[in-house]
């Protein structure tokens, strides 16, 4: 059973470019986190989702960032007109169910976005 | 609100050397709590999880911690050091599903702790 993917694992960005990063959950996981690491920082919530509904989305920057997880095909977190302050690692996490003993996060490898 | 403090952002000791990292946590309820290890460039890797059962919880790799209530505490500990665990390790706290509040899922995460094992 593959893990989490993400893709790309590296992205490179311009300032003012759109980053689109893909996470592909565990098969069978409908549950779908998205977390940021700063450099020098622990990880941050983003948002969590389920098939085509954002649950919680209290770590989401107001402006420029989205995410979507649609009813066929990965999660994509989509960050428009980039800044250096997005440069982080963003990590995506799955999980089966939102119930006891089945609720356990697995995590992707990351997306390292660079913007210069 | 919950937040997680990990007490050491570099921890290092000899091979075959007790390991202890520690996590105090602050929670208006109960917790599940979790430990993560990140080797470098890669995801996150579960090594044990407290969802309110025995407060000893063992692990992957030889790892143990164990909730104290008392001390809103969830220490990590391996008693030989292997060079194989140098990592980051990250202590993480969540809402449990019958606490009524929002942060269920949302996984707060501590600052890290770099392990370094010397041979």
């Amino acid at each position: 059973n593959a893990g989490v993917m993400q893709n790309p694992r590296h992205l490179v960005r311009r300032r003012g470019q759109e980053a689109r990063l893909r996470c592909s959950p565990m098969k069978g996981h409908s549950h779908v986190y998205w977390y940021r690491q700063l450099p020098e920082e622990g990880l941050k919530f983003m948002v969590y989702l389920q098939k085509e509904n954002i649950i919680d989305e209290s770590g989401m920057p107001k402006e420029r960032f989205s995410a979507e997880f649609p009813k066929e095909g990965p999660s994509i977190l989509r960050i428009q007109q980039v800044v250096r302050g997005d440069s982080a690692a963003y990590f995506c996490a799955s999980s089966l169910a939102r119930a006891l003993g089945t609720d356990t996060q697995y995590f992707g490898p990351g997306t390292r976005l660079t913007v210069l | 609100a919950q937040s997680v403090t990990q007490l050491g952002s570099h921890v290092s000791v000899s091979e075959g050397a007790l390991v202890l990292l520690r996590c105090n946590y602050s929670s208006s309820v109960p917790p599940y709590l979790f430990w993560y290890v990140q080797y470098p460039n890669q995801g996150l890797q579960l090594l044990l999880k407290y969802t309110s059962a025995a407060t000893l919880v063992k692990g992957i790799n030889g790892f143990e911690a164990e909730f104290k209530k008392s001390e809103t505490s969830f220490h990590l500990t391996k008693p030989s050091a292997h060079m194989s665990d140098a990592a980051e390790y990250f202590c993480a706290v969540t809402e449990p599903p019958n606490a009524g509040g929002t942060s269920y899922g949302k996984l707060t995460f501590g600052q890290g702790t770099i392990l370094t094992v010397h041979p």
